[in-house]
């Protein structure tokens, strides 16, 4: 139990275009979902915590116009890379908490890896 | 804040040779200590949750304990499948709707 999933593994785009990345609980529901990007032998940075229906809360200095977060049912959330540019290539990886599942741990995606050309 | 520090940041071990990570946490009000496994390209795995000083916890090889200020993840007679990196996290009383702040990682290799 407790699985969570991230499409696609991998993308590859051009500067300027959109990436939507998602984020499903599959067998259970989410209340909450976290969204991370880590760099390259680094620690996982905290982007944004989305609530289901409910706008999300942003890290201080993450761009909320330029990371779009929908958390729009118990199980998606969906993160939009708008006019991604090389610096937005990491590695994004959301999370997922549901209150009384496993003493709220969050579950982890295997992650979604950005390259922008 | 909520602070994380692990040490060492890299450890070699030969295996079955055992050894200990250590991470240092400074929290208000201590909701969750929190042990990953990440491999390379892949997202955290969770290991442990510990919850107050003097607990201890157990999988296979790996055993995590608690005190007030610091947890260990220690390894018994390891295995070249344990190399990963192990993350420690924890969650504190101010914790927004239960986000964790995270250690940078300390990164196991474990040889032959």
């Amino acid at each position: 139990g407790a699985v969570v999933s991230q499409h696609p593994s991998r993308v590859i785009c051009k500067s300027g275009t959109s990436v939507k990345i998602e984020c499903r609980s599959l067998d259970f529901q989410a209340t909450t979902m976290f969204w991370y990007r880590q760099f390259p032998k680094q620690s996982l940075m905290l982007m944004a915590t989305s609530n289901e229906g409910s706008k999300a809360t942003y890290e201080q200095g993450v761009e909320k116009d330029k990371f779009l977060i929908n958390h729009a049912s118990l199980t998606l959330s969906t993160l939009t890379v708008t006019s991604a540019h090389p610096e937005d290539s990491s590695f994004y990886i959301c999370s997922a908490v549901s209150p009384g599942l496993a003493g709220n741990e969050q579950f982890f995606g295997p992650g979604t890896r950005l390259t922008v050309l | 804040e909520d602070q994380v520090t692990q040490s060492p940041e890299a450890l070699r071990l030969q295996e079955g040779e055992s050894s200990s990570l250590n991470c240092s946490y400074t929290v208000s009000g201590l909701r969750g200590l929190f042990w990953y496994r990440q491999d390379p390209g892949k997202g955290p795995e969770f290991l442990f949750t510990l919850y107050s000083a003097g607990e201890e916890k157990e999988k296979e090889r790996l055993k995590a304990t608690l005190t007030k200020k610091e947890s260990f993840l220690h390894i018994t007679a390891p295995k070249p499948e344990d190399s990963a990196t192990y993350l420690c996290a924890v969650r504190g009383r101010g914790s927004t709707l239960g986000r964790l702040y995270f250690g940078r990682g300390t990164q196991l290799t474990v040889w032959p």
